[in-house]
């Protein structure tokens, strides 16, 4: 069974750093990308970036370049994304997700979220 | 980058209706597009895939077409469990935007 588990709920400041994770298993976890998702609270879905596990070639958008850093650790099947200074607006769920690496292929399979709180 | 755009916002509707969402690229995407849907407290479902082909085990009552910028997703008979809100996602070129997301309510 092709699962995505990602890890618990974080409560952060402003200006801490903060990594979180998507294990993969079921699968051949370096033949399909992982991308990441933020959903802000309320609002809808936006598309942060991708890494191919087998190579750890990525890509960001405009907005994550530069903010976030996503890495693959193949020996463990996980993908993490990490923040080194989090800001007030990166308060959000965080989910992880695995698609193919043509245009044509589905993103199928989905972690369960990540809810990320940043406060003072 | 691209620009996806969703119509209507939000929707309602009755079980048995037919419903018709649509999202708009800002350039041409060829039939790059998917469309998700997303109850409260989950994560999204892939429904259907390079415009028009349906994820497995996905009903048949959701069906996708368009190509080029415009393109739609039709519920052919609403069911009680179809009421959630549904988003399309470019595929094209990255980023991989997504549209603002249809809300579907019940009428």
């Amino acid at each position: 069974e092709v699962q995505l588990v990602q890890s618990g709920a974080e409560v952060k400041k402003p200006g801490e750093s903060l990594r979180i994770s998507c294990k993969g298993s079921g699968y051949s976890f370096t033949s399909y990308w992982i991308i990441w998702v933020r959903q802000m609270p309320g609002k809808g879905l936006e598309w942060m970036g991708r890494i191919d596990p087998d190579d750890s070639h990525t890509n960001y958008s405009p907005s994550s370049q530069g903010h976030v850093t996503i890495s693959a650790d193949k020996s463990v099947t996980t993908v993490y994304l990490q923040w080194s200074s989090l800001k007030a607006s990166d308060t959000g769920i965080y989910f992880c997700a695995r698609r193919g690496r043509t245009s044509s292929s589905p993103t199928d399979y989905w972690g369960q979220g990540t809810l990320v709180t940043v406060s003072s | 980058d691209i620009q996806m755009t969703q119509s209507p916002s939000s929707l309602s509707a009755s079980v048995g209706d037919r419903v018709t969402i649509t999202c708009r690229a800002s350039q041409n995407i060829n039939n790059f597009l998917s469309w998700y849907q997303q109850k409260p407290g989950e994560a999204p479902k892939v429904l259907m895939y390079a415009a028009s082909s349906l994820q497995s085990g996905v009903p048949s009552r959701f069906s996708g077409s368009g190509s080029g910028t415009d393109f739609t997703l039709t519920i052919s008979s609403l069911q009680p469990e179809d009421f959630a809100t549904y988003h399309c996602q470019q595929s094209y070129s990255i980023p991989y935007s997504f549209g603002q997301g249809t809300k579907l309510e019940i009428k």
